[in-house]
């Protein structure tokens, strides 16, 4: 059974270009977490999709932000317009239950 | 709101030596528990958790952990660390409310030397 999966693994952009992230949970979770961690920070989290529906974005930090899941299989979380702030680490995470996450690698976020 | 404190932010062993990782949480309604692990260059995994029933909880790779409810803790343990158990470890609590959102602690770099 293949993992969560995440692309890119890394990505440099420039303060005000736009970046997407992509997450491919695990086949059949209908559970879609996005969390992030910020250089010597904890693991915060961003949002949760329950199939294509947000169940809760309160994690996610200002209207520059914008997540979707499309069909309810893969999520993207797009950063527009990046600032420096937003580096860090974002992870996605899939679940079929409520009380077990599988995550992906992460994407190494770097905004210069 | 709930929040999650990992005592240490950097361990170093000896290879053989015990490990004990303190966790404590503050949320005074029931919770579960969790530890998860991240390997240099892998993802985070599931190490061990704790939902109900026994306090002591066998995870993967020797680690167990214990449930103190009075004390809000939830410590990290191993007899022996080997080499490989080089990794980050992060301590985490889901409310028991079906809400299933995890609280994480800023995670302890644990270095084992041979």
């Amino acid at each position: 059974e293949a993992g969560v999966t995440q692309f890119p693994s890394h990505s440099v952009i420039e303060k005000g270009q736009t970046v997407t992230l992509r997450c491919d949970p695990i086949s059949g979770h209908d559970n879609l977490y996005w969390y992030r961690r910020v250089m010597g920070k904890e693991i915060k989290f961003l949002l949760h999709f329950v199939k294509e529906s947000k169940q809760d974005e309160s994690g996610m930090p200002n209207n520059r932000f914008l997540a979707e899941r499309t069909g309810g299989t893969y999520s993207t979380l797009k950063v527009q317009p990046a600032e420096l702030e937003d580096s860090g680490v974002y992870f996605c995470a899939s679940s079929s239950t409520i009380y077990e996450q599988y995550f992906g690698p992460g994407t190494r976020l770097t905004v210069t | 709101a709930q929040s999650v404190s990992q005592h240490n932010h950097h361990v170093i062993l000896s290879e053989a030596a015990s490990l004990e990782l303190g966790c404590n949480y503050s949320y005074g309604g029931t919770v579960n528990l969790f530890w998860y692990v991240q390997y240099p260059g892998q993802h985070l995994q599931l190490l061990l958790k704790y939902f109900s029933g026994d306090p002591l909880v066998k995870g993967i790779k020797g680690f167990e952990a214990e449930f103190i409810k009075s004390k809000f803790s939830f410590n990290l343990r191993k007899p022996s660390v080997q080499w490989s158990d080089t990794a980050e470890y992060f301590c985490a609590v889901t409310r028991n409310s079906g809400y299933s959102t995890l609280t994480f602690g800023k995670g302890t770099m644990l270095l084992v030397s041979p």
